[in-house]
């Protein structure tokens, strides 16, 4: 079956620190992947995509490459800011895969401190 | 105007109640999902629809029930609420190309509370 691991938070940086959240993907066929973001209170947002082999997506400071040689997507940011605080959910989506839906990691809680 | 919207936002009910959650869509979209996430452990899917003649189980479906009553609105049941059904409740939309190219767009969420 499909599965996503992400990193455990909470994850605690220093303003215009550099960030990386580690996720690792296994999958039947061929995966989308996508990392959402979801701030307090609200639901989740696209933050960004990469839909095959070597993509890289971005998206507000943030990358992330799809590494198929190491079933990697991590997330980078050169400098975090405190409004970049919130939680991220690695994903993939598997095209023609028989089931439908997201399959997602378990969240990774980002906290930035001015 | 968001284009996926829920309702109720939060509601509080006692075991043995039935619950419906409603989900609307103004993005023109087919395919619909409920999710619910519980902390720790992500978002899981419940069920989804491809239209409305076309409902499927999700992984975590036992205990809910849904009806895709148009291509704009898709509600989440449940026919006896329980404790562990307490959490977060996301509807969710995406195109035919959609989990593909684009992903999918989430509603602002409805918290559930079971006593």
């Amino acid at each position: 079956g499909n599965s996503v691991t992400q990193m455990e938070g909470p994850v605690t940086l220093s303003e215009e620190a550099f960030l990386t959240i580690n996720c690792t993907y296994t999958a039947t066929g061929y995966p989308s992947l996508f990392w959402y973001v979801q701030y307090p209170g609200e639901g989740l947002q696209l933050l960004l995509k990469a839909t095959k082999a070597d993509d890289k997506g971005s998206n507000k400071g943030f990358e992330a490459t799809y590494r198929k040689e190491t079933t990697s997507f991590h997330l980078e940011k050169g400098s975090v800011q405190v409004s970049d605080s919130a939680v991220y959910f690695c994903a993939l989506s598997v095209w023609g895969g028989g089931a439908d839906g997201l399959t997602f990691g378990k969240g990774t809680h980002l906290i930035i401190q001015p | 105007d968001a284009d996926v919207t829920q309702t109720p936002r939060n509601r509080i009910t006692k075991t043995g109640k039935r619950i419906m959650l409603e989900c609307s869509q103004t993005k023109g979209h087919d395919r619909m999902y409920w999710y619910r996430q519980d902390p720790g452990l992500g978002l899981r899917l419940i069920y989804y629809s491809f239209d409305v003649k076309d409902i499927n189980k999700g992984e975590i479906s036992d205990g809910y029930s849904v009806s895709r009553q148009a291509q704009a609105k898709f509600s989440l049941s449940l026919e006896s609420a329980i404790p562990n059904q307490t959490a977060l409740y996301f509807c969710a939309t995406s195109d035919l190309g959609g989990l593909a190219e684009g992903g999918q767009f989430f509603g602002p969420g409805t918290r559930l509370t079971v006593l």
